[in-house]
């Protein structure tokens, strides 16, 4: 089974502290992603990554940045967290053979006070 | 711009009925979609999919239905179980897996 693992189900950060979201999937995939999931919005991608070391910005990319540095694990970075980024996100990875399946984490609740 | 769009934020159904989930989008260039099932503090799952060379798609009770002339896709479940109360998200994709997903729809479905 494809497992894809994100470090904190849930954190509580304070407004200007710095936030890192960790995810590691264990299928050798090469493509990883993170979107957020608000009520009434649905999934929004934040940013992508084709391989390693290399990145891309979806469709809110505006106050994050992401690091891949290995192949298996990919990090969303909130450099100054602010309230709007009380989300629930998402880390998801795919590779297999059905192009758009991707395989989710479970979430990761980050509340910003 | 929302370029796939699901106007139902929730849907409620009687046990064996059927369960209709619609999803409507914009972009042309969408070749492929998706169904995508979250149950809560759980990631969502892939659930079915159809390309755009098709108009139906199907996998035990669940099937998705494309119309490419209106830009629509509808999932169908038949019947509903009590286990299938959960957000379900619609998805499109342009040749590539980079998805473009719905606000999401919650169905409820009652014993």
């Amino acid at each position: 089974d494809v497992k894809v693992t994100q470090s904190s189900r849930y954190l509580v950060k304070r407004t200007g502290e710095k936030v890192f979201l960790e995810c590691v999937q264990d299928m050798d995939h090469e493509n990883m992603f993170w979107y957020r999931q608000d009520p009434g919005l649905g999934l929004r991608l934040i940013y992508f990554s084709y391989d390693v070391k290399m990145k891309e910005k979806g469709d809110i990319p505006e106050g994050y940045s992401v690091s891949r540095e290995k192949k298996e694990r990919f990090s969303l970075i909130l450099e100054s967290a602010s309230t709007n980024q009380t989300s629930m996100y998402l880390c998801a990875s795919t590779g297999g053979t059905r192009a758009g399946e991707l395989f989710f984490g479970e979430g990761s609740r980050l509340t910003v006070l | 711009d929302q370029q796939v769009k699901q106007n139902s934020p929730s849907l409620s159904v009687q046990e064996g009925r059927i369960s209709i989930l619609n999803c409507d989008y914009t972009n042309s260039m969408f070749d492929y979609f998706l169904w995508y099932k979250k149950y809560p503090a759980e990631g969502p799952t892939f659930l079915i999919s159809i390309s755009s060379i098709k108009d139906k798609n199907e996998d035990g009770r669940f099937t998705v239905f494309l119309n490419k002339s209106s830009k629509h896709l509808s999932l169908h479940i038949v019947p509903s179980q009590p286990g299938d109360s959960a957000v379900y998200f619609c998805a499109a994709s342009d040749r590539g897996s980079r998805l473009t997903f719905g606000e999401g729809t919650q169905l409820t479905v009652n014993p």
